[in-house]
């Protein structure tokens, strides 16, 4: 079993619809991060979070630490939001990142 | 602007070929990470380094070496002795001390002639 699991593997949505990523791990883990990778690879740290959430614009990312998952939500989603999503679970303060496989979300105009 | 470089971004191996690839930050971060991304697969950390001189092997180290010589480069080498080096190769930067972010690079993607 991974340490740590995403759901879905891919999402399509029309332009405008809410997204929620999903991300569960089994490790104990210090923060958790969200990444934002492009279609031509290269990749954006969104979010880094402990406890509770954090907004940025229209990207809303929560964390439940007792139960081990945290979620990444897109609101007013738009076609320039499609892009692969990744969370990463860091073990300690300077421990290295166990990354999740990744959503492929595709918005639709 | 500060950011994480690589190059080349697109590389081609012979069979039995070293080839090495570059990444260089401009950030001052002391931390630099290699990963391999293959197909379906979540990143894989090969080799990291908190400080100049210094490098640690990450999960899948055999069949890659690096170097630290200077605190803004951190060179891949993949070597002959991987024997599946087609994959995507990312290169990251954090600052160290408490959680930090970590900075990556656009990516070079290996393949074998």
């Amino acid at each position: 079993k991974n340490e740590v699991e995403q759901s879905p593997q891919n999402l399509t949505a029309q332009e405008g619809e809410f997204i929620t990523i999903n991300c569960s791990y089994s490790v104990g883990i210090s923060a958790l991060h969200w990444l934002q990778q492009h279609p031509g690879g290269g990749i954006v740290s969104l979010f880094m979070l402990s406890s509770g959430k954090k907004k940025h614009g229209r990207l809303i990312a929560t964390i439940n630490i007792q139960e081990k998952h945290s979620s990444l939500h897109i609101t007013a989603s738009h076609p320039r939001d499609s892009a692969v999503y990744i969370c990463a679970a860091q073990g300690g303060s300077q421990g290295n990142l166990i990354f999740g496989k990744g959503t492929k979300l595709s918005v639709k105009p | 602007d500060g950011g994480i470089t690589q190059s080349p971004k697109y590389l081609f191996r012979k069979e039995g070929q070293n080839v090495t690839l570059s990444c260089e930050q401009n950030l001052n971060h002391d931390a630099m990470y290699w990963y391999r991304q293959d197909p379906g697969q979540g990143l894989r950390l090969i080799y990291y380094s908190q400080i100049v001189n210094d490098f640690q092997k990450g999960d899948i180290a055999e069949g890659y070496s690096v170097s630290r010589e200077k605190k803004e480069s951190f060179p891949l080498t993949v070597t002959s002795a991987q024997k599946n080096p087609t994959a995507f190769y990312l290169c990251a930067s954090s600052r160290t001390g408490g959680h930090q972010p970590q900075h990556f690079g656009d990516g070079t993607r290996l393949s074998i002639l």
